[in-house]
């Protein structure tokens, strides 16, 4: 099945700082990906919509200014959390969209756990 | 606008046993995916199963089954013959309208008891 990777798995960093989060689809060429935050025992919400070349569509209430998403290539999309302040800890999940399914499944990274002190 | 409940926030069964985690939704969109997806504490989602608004036949992948029953508008998840492993987070989504995006229901947490 399609791998997606997400690099870092865990990051803990001082509030007031940037932290990127990559995501990559290993083995297909991913023209969507999508940006999902999940707290603890709840469900994924999701923050936007990334399609390659162009500009991400965010979700109602989710700020642009503060999570940046670029989805440069086919196979790389990226989140930047920019002065990240406590309230922004939390687990993002990545996924990316394959056309060539059948379904146009999501395949899903592992996530990565964000702490902000 | 999409809608996925899950009205079970926890359910317990017996190894060996089988259990149905209860899923219903809400749409407008004529074509319409309905998915399970399975989070277990590491948090990763692994897919389990999807089934076609347009399909006849409920899916089946392994010891998963969908039952789905489109009129009452329900797609439940049947575990066939639990094992411990299976205990976890299980979401149900939907999938339609304009790139594909998914809603995703609360969720049920599994527990296996041995």
């Amino acid at each position: 099945g399609a791998v997606v990777s997400q690099h870092p798995s865990r990051v803990i960093c001082k509030s007031g700082t940037s932290v990127k989060i990559e995501c990559r689809s290993l083995d297909f060429q991913a023209t969507t990906m999508f940006w999902y935050r999940q707290f603890p025992k709840q469900s994924l919400m999701l923050m936007a919509t990334s399609n390659e070349g162009s500009k991400a569509t965010y979700e109602q209430g989710v700020e642009k200014d503060k999570f940046l998403i670029n989805h440069a290539s086919l196979t790389l999309s990226t989140l930047t959390v920019t002065s990240a302040h406590p309230e922004d800890s939390s687990f993002y999940i990545c996924s990316a969209s394959d056309r060539t399914s059948s379904y146009n499944e999501q395949f899903f990274g592992p996530g990565t756990r964000l702490t902000v002190l | 606008a999409q809608k996925i409940t899950q009205t079970q926030p926890g359910m317990f069964v017996q190894e060996k046993e089988a259990v149905t985690l209860d899923c219903t939704y809400d749409t407008s969109d004529p074509s319409y995916g309905l998915f399970w997806y399975k989070q277990p504490s590491s948090g990763e989602m692994i897919f389990l199963i999807y089934q076609g608004s347009y399909d006849q036949q409920n899916a089946t992948e392994g010891r998963y089954s969908l039952n789905f029953q489109k009129a009452r508008k329900s797609a439940n998840l049947v575990i066939s013959a639990s094992q411990l492993g299976d205990s976890a987070m299980y979401f149900c989504a939907m999938s339609g309208g304009s790139n594909y995006k998914l809603t995703f229901g609360k969720g049920t947490l599994l527990t296996v008891n041995p």
